[in-house]
């Protein structure tokens, strides 16, 4: 699986748009980008994925560069509950359920 | 729909006691994994099954982990005996039947402290 690489952590103002970049210069062909995120003393909580086109749903938004070696996750009006520890996650689709494994992530501070 | 339910949420024992962990996944989830979080070691996955069946158990870090699936909504985690750096926070998560990629559920987590 490709390796990711996120800041170890951010900070947004509440209202305000929070853009976490994810590099994954290594990624192939199949390999999908998830993003999870896990506020404190929850379970891990997925948000959304994508290949290769941009992707949007009720959560947020990803960006995924033309080469798919970067991608950022958006979340258009962060609110303080979206304080939260927020992965990314490559992996390929083969055909049976996989594992993810999750790394660091990046820890996202809002503020007021 | 309720979600991933996991039970207890918390629980501390002594070391050398059993200790077992019970989850209940989201109906009609064919898939359920069971992870760690440690502040050392971060999330890791411990074993997942397929409709029952443990597909990979690589993760279960010895013998004395071991679990079970016995039907479609119900599985459990089980360590005997137990041991203090067994300490940590175990999620059960499910998956719906395959869609090309990997929507993982997961529930709230049990606290294990072992003394």
């Amino acid at each position: 699986d490709a390796k990711t690489t996120q800041p170890p952590s951010m900070d947004c103002a509440e209202g305000r748009a929070a853009n976490l970049p994810c590099n994954h210069s290594t990624i192939s062909g199949n390999e999908y980008v998830y993003w999870y995120r896990q506020i404190h003393s929850q379970g891990p909580q997925y948000i959304i994925h994508g290949l290769k086109n941009n992707e949007t749903n009720e959560m947020a938004s990803l960006i995924i560069t033309e080469d798919r070696k970067s991608s950022t996750l958006i979340l258009p009006h962060a609110t303080l509950r979206d304080t939260a520890v927020y992965y990314c996650i490559v992996r390929a689709y083969t055909g049976t359920a996989s594992k993810l494994t999750f790394g660091t992530g990046t820890r996202l501070q809002v503020t007021l | 729909d309720a979600g991933v339910i996991q039970s207890p949420r918390h629980e501390v024992t002594e070391m050398g006691q059993e200790v077992t962990l019970r989850c209940k996944p989201i109906s009609g989830h064919d898939y359920l994994f069971w992870y760690r979080q440690t502040m050392m070691r971060g999330l890791e996955l411990l074993i997942y099954f397929n409709n029952n069946v443990p597909i990979d158990d690589s993760g279960m870090p010895e013998d004395r982990f071991s679990a079970k699936m016995p039907n479609a909504s119900f599985s459990t985690l089980k360590i005997q005996p137990s041991e203090p750096r067994d300490s940590a926070v175990y999620f059960c998560a499910s998956s719906p039947p395959l869609r090309g990629y990997n929507e993982q559920f997961f529930g709230p987590g049990t606290r294990l402290t072992v003394l």
